[in-house]
């Protein structure tokens, strides 16, 4: 069965800094990796989605990176801005017989002006 | 613009009440999803309909029921056998069963019990 792990749980950092949230999971066996944005009492937006081929995806301020092998992904985000406060959700496709996406619990992201 | 829709935004149910939160797409995806969300939680599956006529129980099927009759429409209703029905339910969609192009999801509803 695979798990989907977010580190850390909770983050805070002052406006101006780069960061690393991090992802893992257990089953290498992937389709594609898909990184969230939640704001709060809202839907999910897609930041950035990796297919299992490719090493990594770039859209702005945001970098992820998807190392299949050992089961891990980070989403780096640059300069980040006070907008940029909400939770990040890593989510892994599995597919086979069990077509769905399974998520990580996120990271509660603040960045402080 | 394409996209998914959620209505209502937010839903009270009574005890012993049937509900039913409406999600439709315009997007020409095959595959439909229905998610719960709970704090501390994360995202667990209730239900997922790969075409048209068709669906399979996710991980928390119980107490809940869906129909797949159009390809743009998925609904999800709650019944009363599911007893603690208060949370966020978020409706997703894909291209196809193998979500090459990623899932898509809707804004959400918050039901709540009184």
């Amino acid at each position: 069965k695979q798990e989907v792990t977010q580190i850390p749980a909770a983050l805070s950092v002052p406006e101006g800094e780069n960061l690393v949230l991090n992802c893992s999971f257990t089953d290498s066996a992937i389709y594609n990796l898909q990184w969230f944005r939640q704001d709060p009492g809202k839907g999910l937006t897609s930041l950035l989605l990796i297919q299992s081929s490719q090493r990594e995806q770039t859209s702005g301020r945001l970098n992820a990176s998807l190392d299949k092998s050992s089961g891990r992904s980070t989403l780096y985000i640059a300069a980040s801005q006070p907008g940029d406060s909400a939770t990040y959700l890593c989510a892994v496709y599995s597919g086979g017989s069990n077509y769905k996406l399974t998520f990580g619990k996120g990271t509660l992201l603040t960045v402080n002006p | 613009d394409g996209g998914i829709t959620q209505s209502p935004k937010y839903l009270f149910r009574k005890e012993g009440q049937n509900v039913t939160l409406s999600c439709e797409q315009n997007l020409n995806h095959d595959a439909m999803y229905w998610y719960r969300q709970d704090p501390g939680q994360g995202l667990r599956l209730i239900y997922y309909s790969q075409i048209v006529n068709d669906f399979q129980k996710g991980d928390i099927a119980e107490g809940y029921s869906v129909s797949r009759e159009k390809k743009e429409s998925f609904p999800l209703t709650v019944t009363s056998a599911q007893k603690n029905p208060t949370a966020f339910y978020l409706c997703a969609s894909s291209i196809n069963s193998y979500a090459g192009d990623g899932y898509t999801f809707g804004s959400g509803t918050r039901l709540t019990v009184v």
